[in-house]
């Protein structure tokens, strides 16, 4: 089975400032997906990056990056330029791989607070 | 294209009264996925779709049912309510490697 773990339960940051969120995973896989989720208090669940592990290059999405070890397995996010709106609860995911089933395994979150 | 749409937003229900909360999606997906969210556990697998007559459960499947007669609905059945089940569930309706989320639905259980 796979496991998700984020760490820090809270963090802050001053806006314009860079923050980075970290994510580890536990895995048997060779092929997989790993997903960054934001939740603001609307509640929905928003995409955030997507990153295939057979691929080396790290995932950028405008101010969103990724910094995928897989050897260590880590998956961190990073967001640069932080701003008021990224104020939310930040989930990374593992799925294992596309057409499985498209089911993801959870961590347990992170609350990101951006100060003005 | 609405996505994938919940209803209730909001439900309080009474220990042992059953309910369904509907999911419905008009993206033409063959997955389709329940979760719920609790404080501090992130989002936990409850029953999945692979395909409409096609289901199987997932990490925290007990007290729950779901059927899945069509393509496009999923619902999930709460058989006997407990004050366990309090949480916020999502429905998902996926492609090969990307999840959408309905807005959820509150459920309160006193």
């Amino acid at each position: 089975a796979q496991t998700v773990t984020q760490s820090q339960p809270e963090m802050s940051v001053q806006e314009a400032e860079t923050v980075t969120l970290s994510c580890t995973y536990d895995t048997s896989e060779n092929n997989y997906y790993l997903f960054w989720y934001k939740q603001p208090p609307s509640r929905q669940m928003i995409l955030v990056i997507r990153q295939e592990a057979y691929k080396q290059q790290n995932a950028t999405e405008n101010r969103f990056s990724v910094n995928f070890q897989k050897a260590a397995k880590s998956f961190s996010l990073k967001i640069s330029d932080s701003q008021l709106g990224d104020t939310a609860m930040y989930f990374c995911a593992f799925m294992k791989h596309a057409g499985a089933n498209s089911k993801l395994t959870f961590g347990k979150g992170i609350t990101l607070s951006v100060r003005p | 294209n609405a996505g994938v749409t919940q209803t209730p937003k909001f439900q309080v229900l009474k220990t042992g009264q059953s309910m369904t909360l509907q999911c419905a999606q008009d993206m033409n997906h063959e997955y389709m996925s329940w979760y719920r969210q609790d404080p501090g556990m992130g989002l936990r697998l409850i029953h999945y779709s692979v395909g409409a007559g096609i289901t199987d459960q997932g990490e925290v499947p007990n007290g729950y049912n779901v059927s899945r007669s069509t393509t496009e609905d999923f619902p999930l059945r709460l058989l006997s309510a407990a004050p366990s089940q309090t949480s916020v569930y999502f429905c998902a309706s996926s492609t090969i490697y990307e999840q959408y989320f309905g807005p959820g639905t509150r459920l309160t259980v006193t």
